[in-house]
């Protein structure tokens, strides 16, 4: 129940295209949901988050929506660009007890 | 610019050599956590300091030990290190329990 299930394990998209990540959970105890964007031999930075009681976060070209009845959320970067070439990792926190149950990731690579 | 720095950024130790590893933040946050990461997995959380207060991970091997003598330090001391404990090792700050973590750049292990 502490899961948090992520789709797909890796992804490619061409430019310009949209590349959307999924996430799942069932803890409806989880109040804060986190992404991440780790680069190669770096630490993870933190994205954009978004908490239940929104829909949709939008920051730039990165969008998180949020499906609160299905216990799902997911990642739009919109216009991909070949910097945008990662690890996403989403996550989830109870707000109390703080630890992040991360997702188990997706290797995200946008080909020029 | 507010962050966290993590010392050295490689480390290579030989097996059963003990090694620590160095964790400081300019953020003043009150928790600061260790995370061991292997290859295509996301972060696992090795311990945790609440303030002074220590939190250790169920499955966290007595191998690994942690001390936080004030706000902006913290450091990961493993006893004897063996083949398994190679790894990047993040170091996370967050206000609270339950907010947004903050990593630092990570210190990549290798055991000879």
């Amino acid at each position: 129940q502490q899961q948090v299930k992520q789709s797909p394990q890796s992804l490619i998209v061409q430019k310009g295209g949209i590349s959307i990540i999924n996430c799942a959970y069932e803890n409806t105890a989880f109040d804060y949901f986190p992404w991440y964007q780790q680069f190669p031999g770096k630490g993870p930075a933190l994205l954009i988050a978004i908490r239940p009681d929104v829909s949709e976060k939008k920051e730039g070209r990165f969008t998180i929506s949020f499906n609160k009845s299905a216990k799902q959320f997911s990642l739009h970067i919109m216009d991909s660009q070949p910097g945008d070439s990662a690890t996403y990792f989403c996550a989830a926190i109870v707000n109390q007890g703080g630890k992040l149950i991360f997702g188990q990731g997706t290797e995200l690579s946008v080909k020029p | 610019d507010a962050m966290v720095i993590q010392n050295p950024r490689y480390q290579v130790t030989q097996f059963g050599k003990p090694v620590t590893l160095s964790c400081s933040q300019t953020l003043n946050h009150n928790v600061m956590y260790w995370y061991q990461q292997k290859s295509s997995q996301a972060p696992k959380l090795l311990f945790h300091y609440y303030d002074k207060d220590f939190n250790n991970e169920a499955d966290t091997p007595d191998n690994f030990q942690s001390r936080r003598p004030n706000t902006s330090f913290c450091f990961l001391d493993i006893r004897s290190p063996g083949l398994g404990d190679a790894a990047m090792y993040l170091c996370a700050t967050s206000s609270w329990r339950g907010q947004e973590q903050y990593f630092g750049p990570g210190t990549r292990l290798t055991v000879l």
